[in-house]
């Protein structure tokens, strides 16, 4: 069964206070891994996708990295605007979930950014 | 690109009544459409996976004849909660995925809809 770890639950961050969040995964055969972020109230807004082991993305203060068995949300001088929960996801390429490729999601971390 | 609408964005019914809540892909074609649902504080919950033209595969434990999935055209599924009670009330998210044919490894992407908050009295 597929399985999506996220830590912490929760951060706190003063506005310029650079941070990691972690993403740890297991999975019969990735297909991809997502990060997502979410506001209250709102549905999850996409960020990146990495599809293999050293691939790195970013956007804007988001930096998103993958391992074989993590991925890592860094943010590099985070403002408040950045306050929200962040979801990791992956994407099974087993035979089992063919055609419907469903995403196991995490728990995600709530960030809270301080002025 | 890629936007996902949701209607309605809240909903309060009366217990037993039953509520539609549409998915809509605005600018792109959706083949599959996912619902989840999400409780305060948690992570999302697929419940089911909507496919064009096809009955909807549903996550164990989901009651088919509770919440039923209608994908009747590449760009809309709905899922009707019937027989509502209140402890249907939560915060139900659709998400859609692109043709694969059209943009490849892209199609392995979903896109949310803001999501529909039923409450249950």
């Amino acid at each position: 069964e597929d399985q999506v770890t996220q830590s912490p639950e929760a951060l706190r961050l003063q506005e310029g206070e650079s941070s990691s969040l972690n993403c740890s995964y297991t999975v019969s055969g990735l297909r991809g891994l997502f990060w997502y972020r979410q506001d209250p109230g709102k549905g999850p807004e996409f960020l990146f996708t990495l599809y293999s082991a050293g691939e790195e993305k970013e956007k804007e203060r988001l930096k998103a990295t993958l391992t074989k068995k993590e991925s890592f949300l860094h943010i590099t001088a985070p403002k408040p605007e950045d306050s929200a929960t962040y979801l990791c996801a992956v994407q099974a390429r087993s035979i089992r979930d063919t055609g419907r490729r469903a995403l196991t999601f995490g728990s995600g971390t709530r960030l809270q950014v301080q002025p | 690109g890629a936007v996902v609408s949701q209607h309605p964005s809240w909903v309060i019914c009366k217990s037993g009544t039953s509520v539609k809540i549409e998915c809509r892909s605005l600018d792109f074609q959706a083949t599959t459409m996912f619902w989840y649902r999400q409780f305060p504080k948690q992570s999302l919950m697929l419940m089911a996976t909507s496919n064009e033209g096809s009955k909807a595969t549903y996550e164990q434990g989901v009651e088919k004849d509770k919440f039923l999935i209608n994908h009747a055209s590449l760009t809309l599924s709905t899922l009707t909660v019937t027989s509502a009670h209140p402890e249907d009330s939560s915060f139900y998210i659709c998400s859609a995925r692109d043709n694969p044919m059209r943009v490849g490894l892209a199609a392995y992407e979903q896109y949310f809809g803001p999501g529909t908050r039923l409450t249950v009295t």
